[in-house]
């Protein structure tokens, strides 16, 4: 069965600083894997996906993420905090044959700090 | 354009009273996916719709769980004979093409429903 971890429960930076979420996975086959981001009273919105193509993947608002197999890892990080990145991420993990059905972690809260 | 709604943004009900979430998906995708976050939690996944046809179900947590779309359109969640345990925000989600694949899932902001 497909799982995630998310290392951290809540993480807190300062604004114009490096941004690190930790996410580990577990996957029979080859996985697709996501962050979601979730702002207070409104909708999961995708900031990112991995599906076997490029190791590397950008996402929006200045994300990314890299798939690492060897460590079954997808970290999410961005060069540079600004104050409307504070929210809530979500690692998500699909697998081949039920791709639709999306395993959530439990979610990393980010606090960016002025 | 508009994004997935759903309605009520908030439930209140007693135990044991029946309540009826609505999803209104984005015009024309094909699947429909209902999940239950609990306080403090990942969203779980429910159940999947491809049209109005219900090809998963394996996530409702128990027979008083049901959903429907029966146009392929509009979705609705039922939980008959609430109980404190079903209090969580409750999220509709959905994407354009069959079985999700890779799609990415469009979320809508939830219904939090309450049961007292």
């Amino acid at each position: 069965a497909q799982s995630v971890t998310q290392l951290d429960s809540h993480v807190s930076v300062s604004e114009g600083t490096p941004v690190l979420l930790r996410c580990n996975y577990s996957s029979s086959y080859s996985p697709s894997l996501f962050w979601y981001v979730q702002h207070p009273n409104k909708g999961l919105q995708l900031l990112l996906k991995y599906t076997s193509a490029a190791t590397l993947v950008k996402g929006i608002n200045g994300f990314e993420a890299e798939f690492k197999k060897s460590e079954t890892s997808f970290h999410l990080t961005k060069p540079s905090a600004h104050m409307s990145d504070a929210a809530e991420y979500f690692c998500v993990v699909s697998e081949v044959g039920s791709k639709y059905k999306l395993t959530f972690g439990k979610g990393t809260l980010l606090t960016v700090n002025p | 354009g508009a994004g997935v709604s759903q309605s009520p943004r908030y439930k209140v009900a007693k135990r044991g009273q029946d309540v009826a979430l609505r999803c209104d998906p984005i015009s024309g995708h094909v699947s429909l996916f209902w999940y239950q976050q609990a306080l403090g939690q990942g969203p779980e996944f429910l159940t999947y719709f491809q049209n109005e046809a219900q090809l998963d179900k394996s996530g409702l947590p128990s027979d008083r769980f049901f959903a429907e779309r029966p146009e392929g359109s509009v979705s609705t969640l039922k939980i008959q004979r609430t109980q404190q345990e079903d209090s969580a925000v409750y999220l509709c989600a959905s994407s354009p093409r069959d079985r999700g694949l890779t799609d990415t899932q469009y979320f809508g902001p939830g219904t939090r429903l309450t049961v007292l």
